[in-house]
């Protein structure tokens, strides 16, 4: 079966960094995406993975290493704002999206 | 980036009625588009995937026949729950991506189903 495994909660300081894991086993695999989820509005997109390697775009980093079925996402600097779930998907061979359970971020002043 | 748009943001219906929620690409054409379902605190759940001009693919252990799609054009989707009972009552969000940029998918705002 397909399968992707994320922290279900995390709690972290404003203004430090944060790393939130994501593991995954799926039939094929055609790119890993992280998204932003606030209660009760629909997720927004913050990056996309096909190849291994750190992906930075401003506060937010992702990392892929496909061998071992494996992403990171890295908060710096962390805000109020950035309290938040995050979610992981991956897409399988068919072109569609797998998705994480999600991992609910705590942001503490 | 390009949009989705999804209507209504919320709605309150009676059991037993049915509902429309329309789903929309703005600025795109999406041959395929896809509807989910999250309960609170839990993951999206994917309930079909809607292709233009023929039928939906459901997921196992969705209900075509009370979870009606129509995809008429390539940028209308519609989601129609039918006979809505009060376990019905989730929040609703379609997708759809670009073909041209097949980096990601857009997500409509969602639609927050309330049956009473």
């Amino acid at each position: 079966g397909q399968n992707i495994d994320q922290p279900t909660e995390m709690t972290a300081t404003e203004g430090a960094i944060v790393q939130i894991n994501c593991t995954y086993q799926t039939s094929g695999f055609n790119g890993l995406f992280w998204y932003q989820q606030h209660a009760g509005e629909a997720p927004t997109f913050l990056s996309y993975n096909v190849l291994d390697g750190l992906e930075e775009k401003g506060r937010f980093s992702s990392f892929l290493s496909r061998s071992k079925g494996y992403s990171y996402l890295l908060l710096k600097e962390l805000q109020m704002k950035d309290s938040a779930s995050y979610l992981c998907a991956v897409m399988d061979s068919n072109y569609q999206l797998i998705w994480g359970a999600g991992t609910k971020l705590i942001i503490k002043p | 980036g390009a949009v989705v748009s999804q209507h209504p943001s919320r709605v309150i219906c009676k059991s037993g009625t049915s509902v429309k929620i329309e789903c929309r690409s703005l600025d795109f054409q999406a041959t395929t588009m896809f509807w989910y379902r999250q309960f609170p605190k839990q993951s999206l759940m994917l309930m079909a995937t809607s292709n233009e001009g023929s039928k939906a693919t459901y997921e196992q252990g969705v209900e075509k026949d009370k979870f009606l799609i129509n995809h008429a054009s390539l940028t209308l989707s519609t989601l129609t729950v039918t006979s809505a009972h009060p376990e019905d009552s989730s929040f609703y969000i379609c997708s759809a991506r670009d073909p041209e940029v097949n980096t990601e998918a857009f997500f409509g705002q969602g639609t927050r189903l309330t049956v009473v």
